[in-house]
């Protein structure tokens, strides 16, 4: 969907440094979430936000971190913390939470130095 | 926990076959189940969703069924096209205030030409 875009594309992380992946919607949506795809695995939950300041723990949420300080953004900090982040890194949104679809962004592929 | 498993891994197919593809969860709690199409490198788009007020739901050559008493739900291509190959995920959610999406392990599907 073209109202999600996630940034950079491609990003590399050296040993002990943070980085932080972008995610901006103007679809309006309340709900925005992020997920991490590994090879043959379905997406995990790490965080979501259902409101602007205000954001939960997903199932894998150790070595990340994020924020919402604005409606449209949901900025996501890989640490160094996070011992194995090479991963595919996808953001979504949805009008609300409840059964509303989730819209995808193109997503970041972060990779180790 | 919360689980959904996903059958079969990878699927090959004939131009003009039907394809099905079938998922299985865990918590009795879940009511919407959305599947998503995801080809290589790209982001997942939502190709039909069913919540569990309805047992089947159909959108031209794509259909999706669902058993709530034995917790399974399945995906239906009809008429395949070459176009269709691309990893398929389903999942489950329990909908309410989170919308958190269980996903499937996901679904190679190859229609051959």
């Amino acid at each position: 969907d073209g109202g999600i875009t996630q940034s950079p594309k491609y990003l590399f992380r050296k040993e002990g440094q943070n980085v932080t992946l972008s995610c901006e919607q103007n679809l309006n949506h309340d709900a925005m979430y992020w997920y991490r795809q590994d090879p043959g695995q379905g997406l995990r939950l790490i965080y979501y936000s259902q409101i602007v300041n205000d954001f939960q723990k997903g199932d894998i949420a150790e070595g990340y971190s994020v924020s919402r300080e604005k409606k449209e953004s949901f900025p996501l900090t890989v640490t160094s913390a996070q011992k194995n982040p090479t991963a595919f890194y996808l953001c979504a949104s949805s009008i609300r939470t409840g059964y509303q679809p989730q819209h995808f962004g193109d997503g970041t592929r972060l990779s180790i130095l | 926990g919360e689980n959904v498993e996903q059958h079969p891994s990878t699927l090959s197919v004939q131009e003009g076959d039907s394809a099905v593809i079938k998922c299985t969860y865990s918590d009795s709690a879940s009511n919407y189940f959305p599947w998503y199409k995801q080809e290589l490198g790209k982001r997942p788009q939502l190709i039909i969703d069913i919540r569990s007020n309805v047992g089947e739901k159909k959108d031209q050559r794509i259909a999706v069924t669902l058993n709530k008493t034995a917790k399974h739900f399945s995906l239906h291509i009809t008429e395949t096209q070459p176009e269709d190959s691309a990893v398929y995920f389903c999942a489950a959610s329990k909908g309410g205030a989170t919308n958190k999406l269980i996903f499937g392990t996901g679904t190679l599907l190859a229609v051959q030409p």
